[in-house]
């Protein structure tokens, strides 16, 4: 039972332009959300998390929206450059509360950005 | 403060043998995870740790695997009997307990079974 879904296992994007990643989930129970980056040999690292009682989080470049109503949630990478090429993974505990040691994971988006 | 570290990076093994991996935290992190991540999947939840005591333990987790945590401090994963469907990314991670936690994983253990 994938629980959270990451329906698109690759994007290409221009250097310089948007990138738009997106998660879906089932379980209406998951109240937050974390999206970590995961280069080659090395193991995630986090990135930007979003609690249910927002719809919006942002850190420099990175913007997250979280759409309850829809259970889907997106990362926006605005201007993508090709350092950000990587598998980006979104994530969902499945406590609630915030404690997220039991993560749920999405399969994955590969970001390529292209110079 | 080095980041998680994970050892031995990569392991190929024949079927039916047993193999261990190390995982060592952050140092000031009490909890402490393993995963597993397949090729094209994301990671797994496979056990957890707070302090010395393992709290948690997924179905994923056959007989055949077993972790511990002695003194609290680094972490050992063992798979006895190898199967080739162990083969997989092992990743360790661990957290500070307070409040929302943001997990710190290690680059993790290739394991090959052949």
């Amino acid at each position: 039972d994938q629980q959270v879904k990451q329906n698109s296992p690759s994007l290409s994007v221009q250097e310089g332009r948007i990138s738009i990643l997106n998660c879906d989930y089932t379980n209406s129970m998951f109240d937050y959300f974390l999206w970590y980056k995961k280069y080659p040999a090395e193991g995630p690292t986090f990135l930007i998390s979003i609690s249910s009682i927002k719809d919006k989080n942002e850190d420099g470049r990175f913007t997250v929206f979280l759409n309850k109503s829809a259970k889907h949630l997106s990362l926006h990478i605005v201007p993508s450059q090709p350092g950000d090429s990587a598998v980006y993974f979104c994530a969902a505990p499945r406590n609630s509360g915030g404690s997220n040691y039991k993560l749920t994971f999405g399969k994955g988006t590969l970001l390529t950005v292209n110079p | 403060d080095t980041g998680v570290s994970q050892d031995p990076r990569h392991k190929i093994t024949k079927r039916g043998q047993n193999v261990t991996f190390r995982c060592d935290p952050i140092s000031e992190h009490n909890r402490l995870y393993w995963y597993r991540q397949t090729l094209g999947q994301g990671p797994e939840f496979l056990t957890y740790f707070q302090n010395e005591a393992q709290l948690e333990k997924s179905r994923l987790l056959s007989d055949r695997f077993s972790a511990e945590r002695p003194k609290g401090s680094f972490s050992t994963l063992e798979i006895q009997r190898t199967e080739q469907g162990d083969s997989a990314m092992y990743l360790c991670a661990s957290s500070y307990a307070l409040g929302v936690e943001k997990l710190f994983f290690g680059s993790g253990t290739q394991l090959s079974v052949l």
